[in-house]
């Protein structure tokens, strides 16, 4: 089975500063990778998909990046409203997904 | 517009069993599959299984085969998850989601809050 190793597991970090989460696999996926953001007592929400394409309707300041076993996301510019868990999502091996273990973004 | 909307929060004892329902609306139910993730308190997600809603094939995470099925009512548009053999930690949201083909999963229900306590 695939392995997914996200970091850092919590941040804090300012408004307004640049914040970057990293997702590895245990193995080369290609670009099979998703990120969702969770708000407490809410279902997960898709915000990349195919490890760099932006969702519709989700601002631009979200971004993914990488393939193979790395992938980046990154929030250009942490917002209030970005305080939220995030999550990575394999699917190297359809139908079948593994998450990571989530990053928790806080306002310091 | 696309909707998931889940049964309501249950209250099981270790050993008993728990059937939660997806109703689907918005869209062409047979031609998207439906995932089953779950979280249990303070911990991260969990992905359980999968199911078409075309033909009802499933694909069960390995840590749930022999204990959870997965079906479908087209008729209501509605997909239902059965966990068998509550176990305590077992204890978890169990959320419904739909998989926008092949690959992600772009609409969620609401979540239903299973607790299992003898």
């Amino acid at each position: 089975d695939i392995q997914m190793t996200q970091s850092p597991s919590s941040l804090s970090a300012s408004v307004g500063d640049r914040v970057t989460i990293t997702c590895q696999a245990s193995q080369d996926i290609s670009n099979y990778l998703n990120w969702y953001q969770q708000k407490p007592g809410k279902a997960p929400k898709l915000l990349i998909y195919d490890a760099s394409n932006l969702e519709t309707g989700v601002p631009s300041r979200f971004s993914g990046s990488g393939s193979g076993t790395d992938f980046t996301f990154t929030i250009s510019s942490l917002q209030p409203e970005d305080i939220a868990t995030y999550y990575c999502q394999q699917y190297d091996n359809l139908p079948t997904w593994t998450f990571g273990q989530g990053t928790k973004v806080e306002i310091k | 517009q696309v909707q998931l909307v889940q049964s309501g929060a249950e209250v099981k004892k270790p050993g008993a069993s728990v059937k939660v329902s997806c109703k689907t609306s918005g869209y062409t139910f047979i031609r998207y599959a439906i995932t089953w993730v779950r979280q249990a308190p303070g911990q991260g997600l969990e992905w359980m299984g999968w199911i078409s809603a075309y033909n009802g094939q499933t694909n069960y995470a390995q840590k749930f085969q022999g204990r959870v099925t997965m079906t479908t009512d087209t008729s209501t548009s509605t997909v239902y998850m059965e966990l068998r053999s509550l176990r305590s930690d077992d204890t978890a949201v169990y959320y419904c989601a739909r998989v926008e083909d092949p690959s992600y999963f772009d609409y969620w229900g609401q979540g239903t809050l299973v607790t299992v306590s003898s």
